[in-house]
This record gives C-alpha cells, structure tokens and sequence, in this order.
C-alpha cells in the first residue's frame, strides 16, 4: 500500500441498503477525513477525525457514520442509502499538525 | 458553505500560455492551499501559503495571497497539456486545520 486505498472503486447500491465504504492509510497520519464531491458542489466534509478513538461532524454528516478504531482505517457507513447520496467519496489524510491532505482515488457511489 | 470561491468557473487556453486563476475568501484565514484534481482522480496537493506569506513558488506555479483583499491567485506558467484538471483553493481559519474547498476552475490547455 501506497498513500491512502479507497474501496470499492465503484457500486451501484439499492435506495435503504447499508453499505461502508472503506480507507485505509499507510502514512501514520493521525488526521482522516471523509468528503463527497458533488457536481458544482465542491468538496464537501462529511465527518472527520482528529487522532484514532476520536471523531467528529463535518458539514454535512446526516445519514453517515464513521469510526476510527485504529491510526489506519477509516471506514464510512451509510446506514440506509437513498438517492441523496448518490456522489463521489473521497478520504483524505494528514499528518497532526499540518494541513496538507493526501487524498485517496475516491469511490464512486450511486443509489437507485 | 463555501469559504473560498475560484474565479472563473472555467478557462480555456492555448498550451505555452499563462493560466492564472483566483480565489476568494470570507473571513481572516490560517493559510490557503492550492489543489489540482485531474479527471476522475483523487485531489493532489501543489502548495500552501500563510497568512504571513505575499508569494511562494514551485516550479512553473506561483501563488499570491493578498489578505487585505481576502484573495489569493495561482499562476501557471507556460502551460502543458497536461496541466488540464480542476484547480481548487482551500482555506482553514480559526483553531481549525481543516480547510475548506471551493467550487474549483476547470482549466483546459489546448495542444
């Protein structure tokens, strides 16, 4: 592993399916975050995470959820999916302390 | 919202000429950082500036921060074809680290 793995690349997922999306680091950086990117939207910060045991809301968490059991992964869950959340997802990291993010190559998530 | 907003939306040029594209923000910042997102692809980070910095350079980019005006600008010069990708600024204020994106210019250099 390189930098940071996002999985699945892709996935087409029924509306009201639980579905997690994984990240994993290999950087041994404390900082993960997760973002959607939306069609003229930008990036957008779903929920975060400071150091391994801790998380936070970013701009728009409803209907994700993270956990962050260990320094390398960073998985995000969607509960039950609807069509809202179909975007791309991207993971990125930092070291503690810097602002520099690395990114993952993103999944492309959409929901029918 | 979007703290930092890239002005234009979209450039078109010619390869060998200068791309220059701009940034805006809201309120005081920590530093502002530029971005590059090539088709399909993850964001790839090309430079941070602090508040206490005017210019830095790498290579053929060159980033300006004027606080005053609460705008920063990146110029890339004798553009390449493969320069062509999305260009996002991203700026974090406060305690936070965190920065937050804009919208970003699609730049195309045409061959």
């Amino acid at each position: 592993i390189a930098g940071i793995t996002q999985a699945p690349t892709s996935q087409i997922l029924a509306a009201g399916r639980r579905m997690t999306l994984r990240c994993t680091q290999d950087m041994r950086h404390n900082a993960m975050y997760w973002y959607r990117q939306d069609l003229g939207l930008g990036l957008r910060l779903i929920h975060y995470s400071n150091t391994a045991g801790t998380t936070g809301k970013g701009e728009v968490p409803d209907g994700y959820s993270v956990s962050r059991a260990n320094t390398d992964d960073f998985p995000l869950t969607l509960a039950s999916a609807v069509p809202s959340q179909t975007s791309v997802y991207f993971c990125a990291s930092s070291a503690q302390g810097r602002d520099e993010q690395f990114f993952g190559p993103g999944t492309r998530l959409t929901v029918l | 919202s979007q703290q930092g907003e890239e002005d234009p939306q979209a450039l078109s040029i010619q390869e060998g000429e200068n791309a220059t594209m701009n940034c805006s923000y809201k309120t005081s910042i920590n530093n502002l950082q530029w971005y590059r997102q090539n088709s399909g692809r993850g964001l790839v980070h090309l430079i941070l500036i602090r508040s206490n910095e005017r210019e830095k350079h790498s290579g053929r980019l060159r980033v300006t921060l004027d606080t005053s005006k609460k705008s920063s600008s990146l110029l890339i010069t004798a553009s390449r074809a493969a320069d062509t990708a999305s260009y996002f600024c991203a700026s974090s204020s406060g305690g936070s680290y965190i920065p937050t994106f804009g919208r970003g210019t699609s730049l195309i250099v045409h061959p």
